[in-house]
């Protein structure tokens, strides 16, 4: 139990659709983070929130849209994805950005 | 863009033996930190170096911090099988965070 949960493990969904990932981290930080981590290719940070601000957004298509209601909740909204969005999207938070990180296990996302 | 590139892509060991790789980045570091990550599972974050210390050790773990070659090695020594996983590095500069690729260590029983 790493104290970041994310949800759902596991998402099929068709490039019309519409839906969204959570996570909650249990650990009184307040950094959160969103990655895209996809076969052999090094780790990609896309959104850096710090005390509920977004700070950073590393060029993502607006097709991905976060969403940080608290310091403890980060969702990402997705609409209208294209196939080379299927990967593994990892949610972490840290005390402060950018101190060590505590990764959830991931949400694998695979669009038809 | 990737600043911290690990090397090598893979490895494979015998139970008992110890495990180096490496991580070069480009720029100037404030830190820099190692990850493992297991099949299925988030990073875990293993141990950090700060730009002004060549040396750190956690348990079986040692890393070493090279700022004039930029880079940075792990070693991990006395392997076991538990110790199968992906092994990140991730430079820090100036709150720009970069993680490579990974190495995948395999350690055989």
């Amino acid at each position: 139990e790493t104290g970041v949960t994310q949800t759902p493990r596991h998402l099929v969904m068709g490039m019309t659709n519409k839906k969204s990932l959570k996570c909650e981290q249990h650990l009184g930080h307040n950094a959160m983070y969103w990655y895209k981590q996809s076969a052999k290719k090094p780790l990609e940070l896309m959104f850096v929130y710090n005390f509920k601000e977004q700070t950073e957004n590393n060029s993502v298509p607006s097709r991905f849209s976060p969403e940080c209601p608290n310091s403890s909740h980060l969702f990402l909204h997705l609409h209208t994805l294209q196939p080379e969005d299927s990967a593994l999207y990892l949610c972490a938070s840290s005390q402060d950005h950018p101190q060590p990180q505590h990764f959830g296990d991931g949400t694998r996302l695979s669009i038809l | 863009s990737q600043q911290g590139e690990e090397d090598p892509q893979a490895l494979s060991i015998q139970e008992g033996e110890n495990a180096t790789m490496n991580c070069s980045y480009k720029t100037s570091i404030n830190n820099l930190q190692w990850y493992r990550q297991n099949s299925g599972r988030g990073l875990v974050h293993l141990i950090l170096i700060r730009s002004n210390e060549r040396e750190k050790h956690s348990g079986r773990l040692r890393v070493t911090l090279d700022t004039s070659k930029k880079s940075s090695s792990l070693l991990i020594t006395a392997s076991r099988a538990a110790d199968t996983a992906s092994y990140f590095c991730a430079s820090i500069n100036d709150y720009k965070l970069s993680f490579g690729a990974g190495t995948t260590v395999t350690v055989r029983a």
